[in-house]
């Protein structure tokens, strides 16, 4: 089975510009998070969706944005990019729809590595 | 509000030898706790996870890590390090949503 996939691997933006990341979660799953993970630090929240409506958001600006489809893949945008915004981009899919999926866990993509110039 | 401190953000140890990894979390209410795995390049793979059962968890891979309330502590253990357990760990605990640590990256020597 496919694990979560996430798309592109690597990229590279300048600021200012826009981006756009994308995930499939594993198959039967309906939730997908995403996490920030700036080098040398641990991942921070960004946002989760359940069965395409947001069910929490991290301390990110506006310019960070996501939507889940009627598939459950999720795509993740960033608008005006910041040098700051270089980071791993992690998507993790679950099961169930609690925000912390406490029993079970996140299984974890490979991420997107962003990097802005 | 819930988090978790990891001890040191470097540890090395001999192959061979003891691997002991320190959390330490704080949490308003009952603890979730987990560890999970980052190899070079890749995402995050959970290695074992507390969820109020057995206090002595098993994981994948040889570890184990020990829930200390007393201590607020989920520190991770192997008996034996091996080369293919050099990553960066990482200590996570849940409240309404996931909150990690910054990671304790471990160097296995030959």
């Amino acid at each position: 089975d496919a694990g979560v996939t996430q798309s592109p691997t690597h990229l590279i933006k300048t600021r200012g510009q826009q981006v756009t990341l994308r995930c499939s979660p594993i198959s039967g799953h309906k939730s997908v998070s995403w996490y920030q993970q700036v080098l040398g630090q641990g991942p921070q929240f960004i946002f989760q969706y359940y069965e395409k409506e947001e069910r929490g958001r991290g301390n990110f600006p506006d310019r960070f944005s996501a939507r889940q489809f009627p598939n459950y893949s999720s795509e993740l945008n960033v608008n005006a990019l910041l040098l700051g915004d270089s980071a791993l981009y992690l998507c993790a899919s679950s099961l169930v729809s609690t925000l912390a999926n406490r029993y079970d866990g996140y299984t974890f993509g490979s991420g997107t590595r962003l990097t802005v110039v | 509000a819930q988090s978790v401190t990891q001890l040191g953000s470097h540890v090395s140890v001999s192959e061979g030898a003891l691997v002991l990894l320190r959390c330490n979390y704080s949490s308003s209410v009952p603890p979730y706790l987990f560890w999970y795995v980052q190899y070079p390049n890749q995402g995050l793979q959970l290695l074992l996870k507390y969820t109020s059962a057995a206090t002595l968890v098993k994981g994948i891979n040889g570890f184990e890590a020990e829930f200390k309330k007393s201590e607020t502590s989920f520190h991770l253990t192997k008996p034996s390090a091996h080369m293919s357990d050099a990553a960066e760990y990482f200590c996570a605990v849940t409240g309404n949503q996931f909150y990690f640590g910054t990671g304790t990256s471990l160097t296995v020597i030959p």
